[in-house]
């Protein structure tokens, strides 16, 4: 049971160049999140998906979009990459409202 | 005032000690708590579920005190391998229905030999 996938696990990009981050979850999770994590700094939510095909804007959404393709994936896109992007990303899945988070093994950006 | 807070430590404690921790959340409708540990680099696992009864999971134990709004974590007899960051995760509804996780910044707990 792999639990939740992200890709790729390190990306370099320069200013300006987009990207898009996958992930997908084999848990059959209703909800699904993207995170970041920056020194000193709690994870931030820039988006979730309750269900398969809603999404919703969290605390940092400026600079990415998302996309829940189905109910196993949920891609976060940065369209136009810039330094303040560099940050390590998580996506999460989780049961039901009340349950706990499961997380992937996060992607590292470095944006130059 | 932040919805969760942690002190940031680093607590340093040597093996066998017993360490506790704790958070406070400001949100009084909170309906579901965790702590999570998260190692360098690596993404926040799920170290235990805190419940209002109080729980207990081999050496950790985590209580809810609703009335002073904060949960805690107890770590007895410490390893090395039980260093790492601590997180405090509170889950809450918000006024639109949808539900929302706040993360605590965490706690560095480092075990020394």
């Amino acid at each position: 049971n792999a639990g939740v996938t992200q890709t790729p696990k390190f990306q370099v990009l320069k200013t300006g160049q987009s990207m898009t981050l996958q992930c997908a979850q084999d848990m059959n999770h209703n909800s699904m999140y993207w995170y970041r994590q920056d020194p000193g700094m709690g994870l931030r939510l820039i988006y979730y998906s309750a269900s398969e095909g809603t999404t919703d804007k969290g605390e940092v959404p400026n600079g990415y979009n998302v996309s829940r393709l189905n109910k196993r994936e949920f891609s976060l896109r940065l369209e136009s990459a810039a330094p303040s992007q560099t940050s390590v990303y998580f996506c999460a899945s989780r049961e039901e409202n009340w349950s706990p988070l499961h997380f992937g093994n996060g992607t590292r950006l470095t944006v130059t | 005032r932040k919805e969760v807070e942690q002190d940031p430590g680093p607590f340093n404690v040597p093996e066998g000690a017993t360490v506790a921790f704790n958070c406070t959340y400001s949100n009084s409708a909170s309906q579901s708590f965790f702590w999570y540990r998260q190692d360098c680099r690596k993404e926040p696992k799920l170290l235990m579920s805190v419940y209002s009864s109080g729980n207990e999971d081999g050496r950790f134990t985590a209580q809810l005190n609703r009335a002073s709004q904060y949960i805690s974590l107890l770590i007895r007899d410490s390893k090395l391998s039980d260093s790492a960051t601590y997180l405090c995760v509170v889950n809450s509804a918000s006024t639109s229905g949808t539900y929302k996780y706040i993360f605590g910044t965490g706690t560095r707990l480092k075990v020394l030999a």
